[in-house]
């Protein structure tokens, strides 16, 4: 049973436009989610995180919206850069426990 | 600079036999992760462990185990390695934080690409 799902296993976005990345969640007591992003060869890295008391969190060129009722969060980059292609990790726990149920992933390519 | 490692990065071994994966943090963190990336499946987590002496299973633990005898390793060790185990290791630590958003945030290691013929 996929608690986080990410439907879309790939996005294509051109440079200085704004990609969205998409995720949905299944069970009601997350609430925190965090997005990670990877690069082939590594290990992912955390890129922003927000609590379910917020809808919004912004950090430079990336925001993550909330959107509770809809069991629904989005990832902004805007403008989107060369160097943001990478495979992108949604993620949800329950704060104060460490454990972390991560989504599929979407491999965003950003095109010169 | 605090750093987590996994080794070997890459490693094929045969159907049956015993695989030990290593993961060292210096970080000094508590809690210790593994995990299996496949595609379509994303990040499963296989064991997990929350300091010293105490180790739990994943979603995903069946066929794998972890110990802990120290701070800084949680070794995973395969007792018959199978080909459904072929995947991408990651290696995962991370602290308690206080506070009101408890972000925890993970920091992940490079990963043990292994492959079971």
């Amino acid at each position: 049973d996929q608690q986080v799902k990410q439907n879309s296993p790939s996005l294509s976005v051109q440079e200085g436009r704004i990609s969205i990345l998409n995720c949905d969640y299944t069970n009601s007591m997350f609430d925190y989610f965090l997005w990670y992003k990877k690069y082939p060869a590594e290990g992912p890295t955390f890129l922003i995180s927000i609590s379910s008391i917020k809808d919004k969190n912004e950090d430079g060129r990336f925001t993550v919206f909330l959107n509770k009722s809809a069991k629904h969060l989005s990832l902004h980059i805007v403008p989107s850069q060369p160097g943001d292609s990478a495979v992108y990790f949604c993620a949800a726990k329950i704060r104060g426990y460490q454990k972390v149920t991560f989504g599929t992933g979407t491999k965003l390519q950003v095109i010169p | 600079d605090a750093e987590i490692t996994q080794s070997p990065r890459h490693k094929i071994t045969e159907t049956g036999r015993q695989v030990t994966l290593a993961c060292h943090q210096t970080w000094n963190h508590n809690n210790m992760f593994w995990y299996r990336q496949d595609l379509g499946h994303g990040l499963r987590l296989i064991h997990y462990s929350y300091g010293v002496q105490d180790t739990n299973k994943g979603e995903v633990s069946d066929g794998y185990s972890v110990s802990r005898s120290n701070t800084e390793d949680l070794p995973l060790t395969l007792e018959s390695a199978a080909s459904s185990q072929t995947s991408v290791y990651f290696c995962a630590s991370s602290e308690w934080t206080s506070g009101r958003d408890f972000t925890d945030t993970q920091y992940f290691g490079p990963g043990t690409r292994l492959t079971v013929l």
